[in-house]
């Protein structure tokens, strides 16, 4: 899975609480991205940050919340707001000077299940 | 927004046949990429096919894109079982920001 490293592998949340999930990256890309994973499914896009210090909505982004004070980290905050949180979660990296390519490099994921 | 649909949704060959794999989009996009991913685990990019070329090879893999036709192929020749994983096309429109639009994957199982 490269040089990004995502932890916890799996997570449980009770109702009504917050949890965190943790992603590094050690390739020194600029770009990076949450995506979320139902089974059978494809990836839905979350949250994705360009640079430091900034990131946008995707495509689900309600219920989650993301920050970015340093270039290697880019954590996501399941809030209580979402009501489903079971799923696979994936973080991504891209090198944006590698120009037209929008190659993007995955973590290995965390599985959240709610109890 | 899901904007790559594949087809099959699921897929069984045995060992040594060859495996063919399709998806379709919707908007221009600037290049189309496949992806592997082994049951729980990532995604790993297996190869990427620009807008303006038709076929491209490598190692066992080939892909083809109809941009008329928006869509693309991907075979995978002689398949073995290690070859058991979902595949996933992924489109980077042209119009949006270094976003990659997700379809919704073949699962392929490759019988020993």
């Amino acid at each position: 899975d490269g040089g990004i490293t995502q932890s916890p592998k799996y997570l449980f949340r009770k109702e009504g609480q917050n949890v965190t999930l943790s992603c590094e990256q050690n390739l020194n890309h600029d770009a990076m991205y949450w995506y979320r994973q139902d089974p059978g499914q494809g990836l839905r896009l979350i949250y994705y940050s360009q640079i430091v210090n900034d990131f946008q909505k995707g495509d689900i982004a309600e219920g989650y919340s993301v920050s970015r004070e340093k270039k290697e980290s880019f954590p996501l905050t399941v809030t209580s707001a979402q009501k489903n949180p079971t799923a696979f979660y994936l973080c991504a990296s891209r090198d944006k000077s590698g120009g037209d390519k929008n190659i993007q490099y995955f973590g290995a994921g965390t599985r959240l299940s709610v109890l | 927004s899901q904007q790559g649909e594949e087809d099959p949704q699921a897929l069984s060959i045995q060992e040594g046949e060859n495996a063919t794999m399709n998806c379709s989009y919707k908007t221009s996009i600037n290049n189309l990429q496949w992806y592997r991913q082994n049951s729980g685990r990532g995604l790993v990019h297996l190869i990427l096919i620009r807008s303006n070329e038709r076929e491209k090879h490598s190692g066992r893999l080939r892909v083809t894109l109809d941009t008329s036709k928006k869509s693309s192929s991907l075979l995978i020749t002689a398949s073995r079982a290690a070859d058991t994983a979902s595949y996933f096309c992924a489109t980077d429109p042209r119009d949006s920001s270094y976003k990659l639009i997700f379809g919704s994957g073949t699962r392929l199982l490759v019988r020993p």
